[in-house]
């Protein structure tokens, strides 16, 4: 089981929107409704930001949001917040003997 | 709010045993699937063990079968991560991870990890 693939880097300015995807196999992101998405900020532990593709846990901000076509998964921070910089990882459940899979990471930077 | 603390982690040589634990004070740990995620700079998060909420089920990832043991103590909120025939590639940061979600598909509270490092 391959980890899931993102691009490198993200960036854009202030008030914009960006979006990261993370794209797998019918195995796992396409064959499966369970994509979670992870904020990880310098030296701190992963936060989760959405959980079941699209689902806001309390307290994460609704310019978080989450959605899934096929095999591609996609996670757009609109109205881009200087505190927004942070890597940022997918995750899928594959139902195979790895049962769980994390995407390669794309490192968010706000100009 | 839901915390988490491990601890255990530290330098060990090749071959050999190391224990890690995880601390859930002040939740209802019984209700959560829990789980252990490492990180390297090198190969990004990486899950590595679930255990169910009952601890019935537990599954490993390929590269730690039959050597990583993940058990719990639903009485003294505590999971635990026994792993033995350490090797170099097992280096990385250790983070227990707690879920609620459907077969625990997502990774809801983090603690704040500990540090493996496997050297001779």
């Amino acid at each position: 089981q391959s980890a899931l693939t993102q691009p490198a880097s993200v960036s854009g300015s202030p008030g914009q929107s960006i979006t990261i995807s993370c794209t797998g196999t019918s195995s796992d992101v396409g064959g499966y409704n369970f994509v979670s998405w992870y904020q990880q900020r310098p030296g701190k532990a992963p936060k989760l930001m959405i959980y079941a593709v699209s689902n806001r846990p309390s307290g994460v901000s609704n310019r978080f949001s989450g959605s899934k076509s096929g095999n591609t998964a996609s996670l757009t921070i609109s109205g881009l917040q200087a505190e927004d910089e942070a890597d940022y990882y997918c995750s899928s459940y594959t139902g195979g003997s790895i049962v769980y899979v994390f995407g390669t990471g794309t490192k968010v930077t706000v100009l | 709010q839901v915390r988490l603390v491990e601890s255990g982690g530290g330098v060990v040589q090749p071959g050999k045993s190391l224990r890690l634990s995880c601390a859930a004070p002040g939740f209802t740990f019984s209700n959560y699937g829990m789980h252990w995620v490492r990180q390297t700079p090198g190969r990004g998060l990486e899950w590595v063990a679930v255990i169910w909420s009952d601890g019935r089920n537990k599954y490993y990832t390929d590269s730690v079968k039959g050597r990583f043991t993940i058990s719990r103590d639903n009485s003294k909120n505590t999971l635990f991560l026994q792993m033995n025939g350490l090797r170099d590639e097992d280096t990385a940061i250790y983070y227990c991870a707690g879920s609620t979600t459907t077969w625990y598909t997502s990774f809801d509270y983090w603690g704040q990890g500990t540090l493996v490092t496997v050297s001779s």
